[in-house]
């Protein structure tokens, strides 16, 4: 089968930096990715990383280590329209993609 | 700017009615997907489509069918819906870029009610 696990929130304050980790299992591994959600929207893409290490987009990072099947998303210098649902996703052989159950993040002011 | 739109953002059923929710993009995708999104449960994968005329089951097929005839279609089917089918149902689209990143565009949701 196949998995993903990722808390069901966090608490951060506005202007600190935050990481919300995800670990997976699967078969099958292509690369991972995260996506956004706001309250009523629908999911929007953040990030992807196929291969091991830091991939960083303004005051997004996402990180990949495949062998510990593990990854995160570092958000920096907080801003509260942050708050939001965050979901890790994995891509696999057979371009499924499959979501976790979703992180979400409170910011506090 | 890619476009995925779901042709209803709400609906109220009656338990036992056949339900269609249809989606069309206009990014050329060979990729679709239906996914059912429930509190504390995440989005789960129902069908995808990689090609016209093709499908594979998701996670959760079970009472649902889907239809595409065109590329840019990709129709979600309750044959005989019921109440635990009340959901939020995203629609999703993407090139066929294995192994190179597949970014999925969604669409804004069709949030279903059967009564």
């Amino acid at each position: 089968g196949q998995s993903l696990e990722q808390p069901s929130e966090v608490t951060a304050v506005e202007g600190a930096i935050v990481q919300i980790n995800c670990t997976y299992q699967t078969s099958g591994f292509y690369g991972l990715s995260w996506y956004q959600q706001h309250d009523g929207g629908a999911p929007t893409f953040l990030s992807y990383n196929a291969l091991d290490g830091l991939e960083e987009t303004g005051r997004f990072s996402s990180f990949l280590s495949r062998s510990d099947s593990y990854g995160y998303l570092l958000l920096q210098e907080l801003q509260m329209k942050d708050s939001a649902s965050y979901f890790c996703a994995v891509l696999n052989r057979d371009d499924k993609i499959i979501f976790g159950k979703g992180t979400r993040l409170h910011i506090l002011p | 700017d890619v476009k995925v739109t779901q042709s209803s953002r709400y609906l109220v059923k009656r338990t036992g009615e056949k339900v269609f929710l249809e989606c069309v993009q206009d990014m050329d995708h060979e990729n679709m997907f239906w996914y059912r999104q429930d509190p504390g449960l995440g989005l789960r994968l129902i069908y995808f489509s990689y090609d016209v005329k093709m499908k594979e089951k998701g996670d959760i097929p079970e009472g649902y069918s889907v239809s595409r005839e065109k590329k840019e279609r990709f129709s979600l089917i309750l044959e005989s819906a019921s109440t635990n089918q009340t959901s939020m149902y995203l629609c999703a689209s993407s090139f066929y870029r294995r192994g190179l990143g597949n970014t999925i565009y969604f669409g804004e949701g069709s949030w279903l009610t059967v009564v």
